[in-house]
């Protein structure tokens, strides 16, 4: 099965500026899912976009998603210390089996 | 009040030991699933229960063995530990299959 191929693999930014996390995949998918986990922590579900979406809102969360170009992009918009974490893509596919990415690692410096 | 919860939080202990890790849920939802971490973050189902029945087993050593005595416990029983059994073992549960998973904190195992 395939898994999203995140990118950057780490992102370093300062308090306030936005984030950007892209995500590449090469099979069709059903939905695409935004996770975050916290140092020694469990992951946390952020949202969902499915095939035929294009953008989802969240708060300060803005998640797209082309499947013609087969990728999607995670923006958190006035980023906070509390935000750093580590970011995953986890695809749905047609066999409905979940894949996880390996994981952003996001840096916000207060 | 955690909404899953597994326990122990680590476990440090030699090979060749049997152990368990147990998880329990109290959101009501019918899928619970087993993870495995490793070092480098990588996150790779190993099993998924809905309503006490297994549904998904993937390619797991058959030293693993998942019990689920009801839908709000998912069990995880290891015998013979290796050393590559150290990661973090995650249990989540979801009401709808594969989405909006609730994850729980994680066990630190360790085998030396």
């Amino acid at each position: 099965s395939q898994q999203g191929e995140e990118d950057p693999q780490a992102l370093s930014i300062q308090e306030g500026e936005n984030a950007t996390m892209n995500c590449s995949y090469k099979t069709s998918i059903n939905n695409l899912q935004w996770y975050r986990q916290n140092s020694g922590r469990g992951l946390v579900h952020l949202i969902l976009i499915r095939s035929n979406e294009r953008e989802k809102h969240s708060g300060r969360l803005r998640v797209t998603l082309d499947t013609s170009k087969k990728s999607s992009s995670l923006l958190i918009t006035a980023s906070r210390a509390a935000d750093t974490a580590s970011y995953f893509c986890v695809l749905t596919g047609a066999n409905s089996k979940l894949t996880f990415g390996k994981g952003i690692t996001l840096s916000v410096r207060p | 009040d955690t909404a899953v919860s597994q326990t122990p939080k680590y476990l440090v202990t030699q090979m060749g030991n049997d152990k368990s890790i147990k998880c329990e849920q109290n959101l009501g939802h019918d899928t619970m699933y087993w993870y495995k971490q490793d070092s480098k973050k990588f996150l790779k189902i190993m099993f998924s229960y809905n309503n006490k029945e297994l549904i998904i087993n993937e390619t797991v050593p058959n030293r693993f063995s998942p019990k689920s005595p009801d839908k709000a416990h998912l069990n995880l029983h290891i015998n013979s530990l290796e050393l590559g059994d150290s990661a973090v073992y995650f249990c989540a549960s979801s009401q709808v299959q594969n989405y909006g998973y609730t994850f729980g904190s994680g066990t630190r195992l360790t085998v030396v």
